[in-house]
């Protein structure tokens, strides 16, 4: 199993302005996932941060948009920029437990934006 | 973009009632799996059934997969409040590491 530590849980922002996710995992981890999950939709995959190298985007999404860090095999922060109302969601982060099939999420982050 | 699609989409039942929830897919999978989200928050992990597997149980919980249908089915038994949630299935691929996500139900269990 793993514990991720994600904050803040939620945040209210103003259109135009950033704010920076942190995600902390008590083991190391190859591949850390960051979701988006719109008002009463599914999740949907931003990208994969692995430690060392530049994150995978999935389609729609743009590192200009949605920065991540990936400083250790423990951390990873998503970015999101110049935000505006349709960036509200939850934004979640993931790991793969032993085996790499389940995944372990953080308690989210609840992001408003005005 | 979404793998599985959900029905239904909202349940409401008695408490002790068993709620069964449906899952179909796209793709040939690896795996098919079940999480429970509460209120909006993270998501936990509940059970997960290979491809090569046709039902599986862990406590309440009963999951069917029916790989010629693309479909899965998961069944709680005797519902608890507390069984109040968001369930999503959760699919991954041969030859892809990434979890694609269902629609989800939102089941409602009234006391």
């Amino acid at each position: 199993s793993a514990v991720i530590s994600q904050k803040p849980s939620r945040d209210i922002c103003q259109r135009g302005t950033s704010l920076t996710i942190q995600c902390q995992v008590d083991s190391q981890v190859t591949m850390m996932f960051w979701y988006r999950q719109q008002p009463g939709q599914s999740l949907t995959l931003i990208a994969t941060a692995n430690q060392g190298s530049e994150a995978t985007y999935e389609s729609g999404f743009v590192i200009d948009k949605f920065p991540i860090s990936r400083p250790n095999l423990t951390f990873s922060t998503l970015t999101v920029s110049n935000m505006s109302p349709e960036d509200s969601s939850i934004y979640l982060c993931s790991v793969y437990g032993g085996g790499r099939e389940k995944l372990f999420f953080g308690s989210g982050t609840q992001l408003s934006v005005l | 973009s979404q793998q599985g699609e959900e029905d239904p989409q909202a349940l409401s039942i008695q408490e002790g009632e068993n709620a069964t929830m449906n899952c179909s897919y796209k793709t040939s999978i690896n795996n098919l799996q079940w999480y429970r989200q509460n209120s909006g928050r993270g998501l936990v992990h509940l059970i997960l059934i290979r491809s090569n597997e046709r039902e599986k149980h862990s406590g309440r919980l009963r999951v069917t997969l029916d790989t010629s249908k693309k479909s899965s089915s998961l069944l709680i038994t005797a519902s608890r409040a507390a069984d109040t949630a968001s369930y999503f299935c959760a699919t991954i691929s041969f030859g892809n590491e990434k979890l694609t996500f269902g629609t989800g139900t939102r089941l409602t269990i009234i006391p």
